[in-house]
Parts: structure tokens; C-alpha cells; sequence
């Protein structure tokens, strides 16, 4: 089946640095790439959906200079997240998927975000 | 917009017997429908969809999922719950003409020995 790498699983920063999340799409062509946020015991939020090439489109109240997204590859996207601060702490999920309109999403096992 | 709800934030069943947990949705059109699992620390992994085609679908680990077009439900159900299908349960849904896909709240399923 569609593998999803996410990398790191976890990471644990200081206050006011950057850090990058990476989404890898292993065995397909991710025409899309989708960011989520999930707190404690709540469902997923969509940050950000993200086209091969193109600029990402963010949802309501997402930063969109506080959380960089590229997707620069049809397999590779990323999330940079700025100047994070412990607010920022959280599970950071991503989703890939192809071209064929009726196949799901491909998760990614998420990272575990901790700023200190 | 499409929306998904799942009534119940916790299900608890005995292990060996079946399980349900509940999921209606709203969406303009055909819906696409999912069931998605989650373990702890971990990404959602895809159980089953519905596209097309029959209302029942089966899909990994023995589940099953039914549309009901009538109810806009997408239930989920097992007939012999494991103490390892414990776990979050996402119930997901998209409209056929696009990628915007909406989760509901989650229900966490114990089985308990």
C-alpha cells in the first residue's frame, strides 16, 4: 500500500527557533499534501492543503508566515514552523494524495512537537 | 460545506462481542466516505471507504462499514471486538469532485478482556 514518511517523529526545541517538518510520499505521486494539527484528545485540524508547484492554501486563522509549507515535489512536501514558541507545542500530522479522485488519504505517523 | 459527526466521544465493549461506533455526515452530491484508526503517538491509518457500488464494505482488521444513504450514516462495526482494536477512531468524509477532506471528533473504542 501508499507509505507516508514523516520526519522527525519527535522534537524538542527552544523557544524562538525554526523547525522543519518533512512529508515523504514513498511509493507514489502525491499531487496533494495536507497538514494537520491535533491537540490532546481532539480530532484533526487542517492547517494547510498543498499542490505540487503551487503556493499552499491555508485555512482560516493559520498563520501563513508563522507555518511554511513547500511542496516543491510531487513527493516531498514541508512544514517550516518560524520562531516557534510553546504555544506551537503539538502532534503536526501529514497526508498525501494522488491524482485518482476516489483513493484516500495517506498518513504520515506525525511529529511530536515540544518547545521549551 | 461537508461536515461529519460522531456522536460518541468514548464506546466500550467487552472483548468478543460486536462493535459499533456511529457516524453520520453531511455533503452536497455523492459522498466519498472513510473510517481511519489511530494508535497513540501515531499517524491515521485507513480502515475502509465507500465510494460506490454496495452499501456494506469491508475493509482491514475485520471491519466493516454500511452507507446509509437514507440516514447519511457510515457506521462502523465489528462482529467480534479484540482488546487490540482499542484505539481512536476517525470517520471522514469528501465530496466526490474535490480533495477537502472533513473529519469528525473521533471515538475512542476500549475493549476490555
Amino acid at each position: 500500500g501508499a507509505v507516508v514518511s514523516q520526519h522527525p517523529s519527535w522534537v524538542i526545541c527552544k523557544s524562538g527557533t525554526s523547525v522543519k517538518i518533512e512529508c515523504r510520499s514513498l511509493d507514489f505521486q502525491a499531487t496533494t499534501m495536507f497538514w494537520y494539527r491535533q491537540f490532546p484528545k481532539q480530532s484533526l485540524m487542517l492547517m494547510a492543503t498543498s499542490n505540487e508547484g503551487s503556493k499552499a492554501t491555508y485555512e482560516q486563522g493559520v498563520e501563513k508566515d508563522k507555518f511554511l509549507i513547500n511542496h516543491a515535489s510531487l513527493t516531498l512536501s514541508t512544514l517550516t514552523v518560524t520562531s516557534a514558541h510553546p504555544e506551537d507545542s503539538s502532534f503536526y500530522i501529514c497526508s498525501a494524495a494522488g491524482n485518482t479522485g476516489n483513493q484516500p488519504q495517506h498518513f504520515g505517523d506525525g511529529t511530536r512537537l515540544s518547545i521549551l | 460545506a461537508q461536515s461529519v459527526a460522531q456522536p460518541e466521544d468514548q464506546v466500550n465493549v467487552a472483548e468478543g462481542n460486536p462493535l459499533t461506533v456511529k457516524c453520520t455526515y453531511s455533503v452536497s452530491g455523492n459522498p466519498y466516505l472513510f473510517w481511519y484508526v489511530q494508535y497513540p503517538n501515531r499517524g491515521l491509518q485507513f480502515l475502509l471507504k465507500y465510494i460506490t457500488g454496495d452499501n456494506l464494505v469491508k475493509g482491514s482488521y475485520g471491519f466493516e462499514a454500511e452507507f446509509n444513504k437514507s440516514q447519511t450514516s457510515f457506521h462502523l462495526k465489528k462482529p467480534s471486538a479484540l482488546v487490540s482494536d482499542s484505539a481512536l477512531y476517525f470517520c471522514a468524509v469528501r465530496p466526490w469532485n474535490n480533495n477537502d477532506m472533513r473529519f469528525g471528533a473521533g471515538t475512542r473504542l476500549t475493549v476490555k478482556p
